[in-house]
């Protein structure tokens, strides 16, 4: 097993410019999440999915849509890139709710100039 | 409103000695508590987890305790190597209705580096 996939590892947009994070699990996961993580702040929430198309709103949605067509993937798209989006971007699966362990990707670090 | 506070920020310990990280939550109705690791770079990696009823609980080197009624939680690492060197991150589980992105609350972890 792969596990939980990110690409890219890192990008650097410019203001305004659209991309997609691509998220991907092999785990039958139905639970998916994608957070940001900034210096000296708890992992944030911006999208979730419990399960193929339904998606949710996290605690910091705005600027990100998600969509999730499949069980295994579940990409993250920038609209138009603020350096405010400058963070590092991690992607989740678990196999339930609650307590159930979340099993982390690598992280997509991405700098908006 | 659900809080999970982390303490010391960071630390510096020496190679071979133990120490201990906090965490303190107001998380309610509390359902478990678990421990990530994060290394540089990478994603976090579950080290323990427990529930209400438990106190205490070992992974090799770490230990985790629970007091449930004081809402403390501590990961105590014995014999530090310097792979122990990363981020430590706990996260407190919600019990009830709620949806599940709203369900999980992350302390803002705590840095520990362990020098030879």
């Amino acid at each position: 097993n792969a596990g939980v996939t990110q690409t890219p590892k890192f990008q650097v947009l410019k203001t305004g410019q659209s991309m997609t994070l691509q998220c991907a699990q092999d785990m039958n996961h139905e639970y998916m999440s994608w957070y940001r993580q900034d210096p000296g702040m708890g992992l944030r929430l911006i999208h979730y999915s419990v399960g193929a198309g339904i998606t949710d709103q996290g605690e910091v949605p705005n600027g990100y849509n998600v969509s999730r067509s499949t069980t295994e993937d579940f990409p993250l798209r920038l609209l138009s890139a603020a350096p405010s989006q400058t963070s590092v971007y991690f992607c989740a699966s678990a196999r339930g709710q609650g307590g159930h362990e979340q099993y982390f990707g690598p992280g997509t670090r991405l700098t908006v100039t | 409103k659900n809080q999970v506070e982390q303490s010391p920020q960071s630390l510096i310990i020496l190679e071979g000695k133990n120490c201990t990280l906090q965490c303190n939550y107001t998380v309610s109705p509390f359902s478990n508590l678990r421990w990530y690791k994060q290394d540089t770079g990478r994603g976090p990696v579950s080290l323990t987890i427990m529930t209400f009823s438990e106190n205490t609980k070992s992974n090799g080197r770490y230990t985790a305790t629970l007091d449930a009624d004081t809402k403390q939680s501590s990961l105590h690492i014995t014999a530090s190597q310097l792979s122990d060197s990363a981020s430590y991150i706990c996260v407190v589980s919600a019990r009830g209705n709620m949806e599940y992105g709203n369900k999980l609350v992350f302390g803002a972890g705590t840095i520990l580096r362990v020098k030879s």
